[in-house]
C-alpha cells in the first residue's frame, strides 16, 4: 500500500517567519509530486509542483530528496494569508487501472500577526 | 474550459433518502476521481475512473455507487443515505500524465439528517 505521511500540526508561526514542512512517500517509483494548498470548506488548489532539481516560485521553495523519499515546502516572510492546509500529492502514473495518486492527510499551518 | 463541475453546492438528505452527485469534466481527461472530507481530516478517496466504462474501489466505497458511461461524466449516487455520510465531496479528474496537475470541484457540502 502506497503511503504518504505528513505532520498534521497545527505549526503556529509568527507572521514574517520562515516555516517548512516535510512529506514522506514510500513508493520509491513514484513519478511526479506536488504541493496543495486547502482553504477551510474549499476545493485543494495546486500550489506548485516539486521537480527533482528543487524549485522555487516567489516566497515558496520545494525541494524532491529520492534517495530519502521526501519532498519538502519553505515558505519565507509568511503572511496571514499563508495560513492554510498543506497537502502533499505523489503521483505514480504507472497505467494498468491504478488510481495513480496518493494524498497526504494535510499539515495546517497558522500565521499568528 | 469550464474545468471539474460539480453540483449540487449543498444538500440536506433524511436519512434513508437517495440523491445523486453530478461531476462534470470539459477536459477530455481519463481519470475522475471522488473524495469525501470530514471536518479536520484528510481526503479519502471514493471510488475512481481510468476511463469511459471503467470503475473502481477505493479506501471508502460503502454505501456508494458510480458510473463512467462517458468520459465528461462521473456521478456518485447515494442510495440509503446514513448520517455517517455527512461530509464534503470533491470531484476530481487528471490527465493521466507526469506532471500534469490534478483538477478539483469546488465541493458539495452534503448533511444526512
Amino acid at each position: 500500500r502506497k503511503e504518504v505521511e505528513q505532520d498534521p500540526g497545527p505549526f503556529n508561526v509568527p507572521e514574517g517567519a520562515t516555516v517548512a514542512f516535510n512529506c514522506t512517500y514510500s513508493n520509491s517509483a513514484s513519478q511526479s509530486f506536488f504541493w496543495y494548498r486547502q482553504d477551510c470548506r474549499k476545493e485543494p488548489k495546486l500550489l506548485m509542483s516539486v521537480y527533482s532539481s528543487g524549485n522555487e516560485d516567489g516566497r515558496f521553495t520545494a525541494q524532491l530528496n529520492r534517495a530519502s523519499q521526501y519532498i519538502s515546502l519553505l515558505i519565507r516572510d509568511s503572511k496571514l494569508s499563508d495560513s492554510a492546509t498543506y497537502l502533499c500529492v505523489v503521483m505514480d502514473y504507472s497505467g494498468g487501472g491504478a488510481d495513480g495518486l496518493t494524498f497526504g492527510k494535510g499539515t495546517h499551518l497558522i500565521i499568528q500577526p | 474550459n469550464a474545468g471539474v463541475t460539480q453540483t449540487p453546492k449543498f444538500r440536506i438528505l433524511k436519512i434513508g433518502q437517495s440523491m445523486t452527485l453530478q461531476c462534470a469534466q470539459d477536459m477530455n481527461h481519463n481519470y475522475m476521481y471522488w473524495y469525501r472530507q470530514d471536518p479536520g481530516m484528510g481526503l479519502k478517496l471514493i471510488y475512481y475512473s481510468v476511463g469511459a466504462g471503467i470503475t473502481d474501489k477505493g479506501e471508502v466505497p460503502n454505501g456508494y455507487n458510480v458510473s463512467r458511461s462517458t468520459t465528461e461524466d462521473f456521478p456518485l449516487r447515494l442510495e440509503l443515505a446514513a448520517p455517517s455520510q455527512t461530509s464534503v465531496y470533491f470531484c476530481a479528474s487528471w490527465v493521466g500524465a507526469d506532471n500534469e496537475k490534478l483538477f478539483f470541484g469546488s465541493g458539495t457540502q452534503l448533511s444526512v439528517l
